[in-house]
């Protein structure tokens, strides 16, 4: 069965630009969570949506948003880049009390 | 809410048994375990739910104290395989899917 598919691989985008990732789980997951990985920090929590609704976030600012449409694909947006949002995001798609199954993930530069 | 991982880092040679710790402030309905190797997606190893019971099968198990709020991930008679990031992830009890990651811990097992 197909896995998380994550789009783009690699992004380099210039401070001050927005920036769609796409994010599409596995069938039948209805759970997508997206996080910020970076070496100092680790994985941080960006946000989880169920069933088109967004039930948990974590503690970013407002820059970052995101969605989920009707067939459990999720996006996530972040606007007015900055240096610091170079990162790797990572989604996950999971159904409750199993594991998360990761993305490849999108490779994040801003200059 | 982040769970605490401990150690940070390990070094091991091939054969020998290593433990690493996750710990929580708050009551929590499940402990996931993931690895992640240089340059790829975290895997997802295993999910501990509260009742204590320990899981695993051959050389890679955990257990779940729930009094303590506490994980502990036991690696048996290493493999060079095992070598990577091992993160512990934790929901909390009354929460919806919300997985907070800890730190991380960093094991290499050498020849």
């Amino acid at each position: 069965k197909a896995g998380v598919t994550q789009t783009p691989r690699y992004l380099i985008k210039t401070r001050g630009q927005q920036v769609t990732l796409s994010c599409s789980p596995i069938s039948g997951h209805r759970s997508v969570s997206w996080y910020q990985q970076t070496p100092g920090q680790g994985l941080q929590f960006l946000f989880e949506y169920f069933s088109e609704t967004q039930r948990n976030k974590g503690n970013f600012p407002g820059r970052f948003s995101g969605r989920q449409f009707s067939n459990s694909r999720s996006e996530m947006n972040v606007s007015t880049l900055e240096l610091g949002d170079s990162a790797l995001y990572l989604c996950a798609s999971s159904l409750r009390s199993y594991g998360y199954t990761f993305g490849s993930g999108t490779r994040l530069t801003v200059v | 809410q982040q769970p605490v991982q401990s150690p940070q880092a390990v070094i091991l040679r091939e054969g020998e048994d290593a433990v690493i710790n996750c710990s929580s402030s708050k009551a929590l309905y499940s402990v996931h375990w993931y690895r992640q190797k240089h340059g790829e997606a975290p895997v997802f190893l295993m999910i501990l739910l509260k009742g204590g019971e320990q899981k695993g099968h051959e050389k890679i198990s955990a257990s779940f104290n729930e009094k303590k709020q506490q994980s502990s991930l036991y690696l048996t008679a290493s493999q060079l395989s095992y070598s990577g990031t091992y993160f512990c992830g934790t929901e909390l009890q009354g929460g919806s899917e919300k997985l907070v990651f800890g730190k991380g811990t960093k094991l290499t097992v050498n020849p």
